[in-house]
Order: C-alpha cells, then structure tokens, then sequence
C-alpha cells in the first residue's frame, strides 16, 4: 500500500532557530511536494520534486528551502524560523500524470 | 489563473440528511477534479476523482460528484450522512497532461449533527 511518512510529527523552535523536517515515500513516484496548511488558506505548495537532485519552487517558496536527496526522501528546511512560519506542514507523493497525490500524517510546528 | 473555489467555509447538517458541498474552479484546459478528505489530525485521503466519461463519478463511503462542464463546477453529495463524515472536505484541480501542480480549494469544515 502507498505511504508517507513524516518526521516529526510535532516540533517546537524559537525564533531564528533551524528546522528540517523530513518526508518518506515508498510508492516509487517520482513526484514530492510541501504543502503547508493554515486555516482559511488551505493548503498552498511550498516546493516540490520530480526526482532526486531536483527542486521546483511552489507558491509560497519565501522562508524554505528543500531538497530531494534520493527518490524516496524530501525535505523542508527552515533555516531562521519565523512565528509566521507556525503551520501544518504535509509531504505528498505523486506521479507523472497527477492522477492522485498522496498525504503523509502531517507535522505540526510551532515557532515561539 | 488556476484556483478552486469552495464557497462554504462550514456547513452542519443532520445525521440521516444529505449534502452537498460546492466546489468551483478555473483552468486553463481540461481538468483532472478531485475530492479529498481529512478527518482530525489526519492527512488528506482520496474521496473520489474525475478524469473523463461519465460526468458523475462515485466515491467512497458513498459520496459521489458530477462535473458540469459548462458550469465549472465538481460538487460533492451525499444522499445520507453519517456522524462520522464529520472532517474538512477539500476540493483540488489539475492538469490532465505534463507537470502541473493541484490547486486546492480552502476547504469545507463539515459537522454533522448527531
């Protein structure tokens, strides 16, 4: 059965403070994406991959960076956290032909 | 531009009753549509999708939407809910072809009344 994983699940920083948060899909798609989810926005796309090695800028990049180490692994790196930051962040996986997106769990985090 | 639009940020109804919620888009194209689903502390989980064919497609747990081309619309039903279809009920385009993005709509926060 396709999953994602998403680690961790909950994360506490300070202001300033360096935040990656990691995604795992073992569905063999070649597509990764950030999403991050606040109320009355939705989910707005942050970055995503079409495989390893590649990143792609989203709707809402400012703040983020990613990478996409192998086909299996992405991940979100937050390098000087902001309060504006705090969200929930979801991975998904997808192929080629964006039939169906798949969500991780989601991690929830908080910026002080 | 690409947007989907869900024009009730919540609805409640009664158990036993049946819903609808509206979901319209904008594309440039022919659109893949679809519904997803994300119960409390949960990811999004796939309801139902539309690529083609019939315009009224079926889902799971008894949900089904119509397509209505000419309105631009991807609504949700269901003839009779359940407590448990109480979850925030997304709406998202994409394209058919090539690598494009989904599009989300803001979501619906559905209760159902006991």
């Amino acid at each position: 059965e396709a999953a994602v994983t998403q680690s961790p699940r909950n994360k506490v920083t300070v202001t300033g403070g360096n935040v990656t948060l990691s995604c795992r899909q073992t569905n063999s798609h070649n597509y990764m994406y950030w999403y991050r989810q606040d109320t009355g926005h939705g989910l707005r796309l942050i970055h995503y991959s079409y495989g390893a090695g590649n990143l792609q800028i989203g709707d809402v990049p400012d703040g983020y960076k990613a990478t996409r180490t192998t086909q299996e692994d992405f991940f979100l790196l937050l390098e000087l956290a902001s309060p504006s930051q705090t969200s929930l962040y979801f991975c998904a996986s997808g192929t080629e032909n964006q039939d169906t997106q798949y969500f991780g769990p989601g991690t929830r985090l908080l910026v002080l | 531009a690409q947007s989907v639009t869900q024009p009730d940020a919540r609805v409640t109804v009664s158990e036993g009753a049946s819903l609808q919620l509206r979901c319209k888009y904008s594309y440039s194209g022919t659109p893949y549509l679809f519904w997803y689903v994300q119960y409390p502390r949960q990811g999004l989980q796939l309801l139902l999708k539309y690529y083609s064919g019939d315009p009224v497609v079926q889902g799971v747990n008894g949900f089904e939407a119509e397509f209505i081309k000419s309105n631009s619309s991807f609504h949700l039903r269901k003839a009779s809910v359940h407590w448990s279809d109480s979850a925030v009920y997304f709406c998202a385009v994409s394209a058919n072809t090539g690598y494009q993005n989904f599009y989300f709509g803001k979501g619906t926060s559905l209760t159902v009344i006991p």
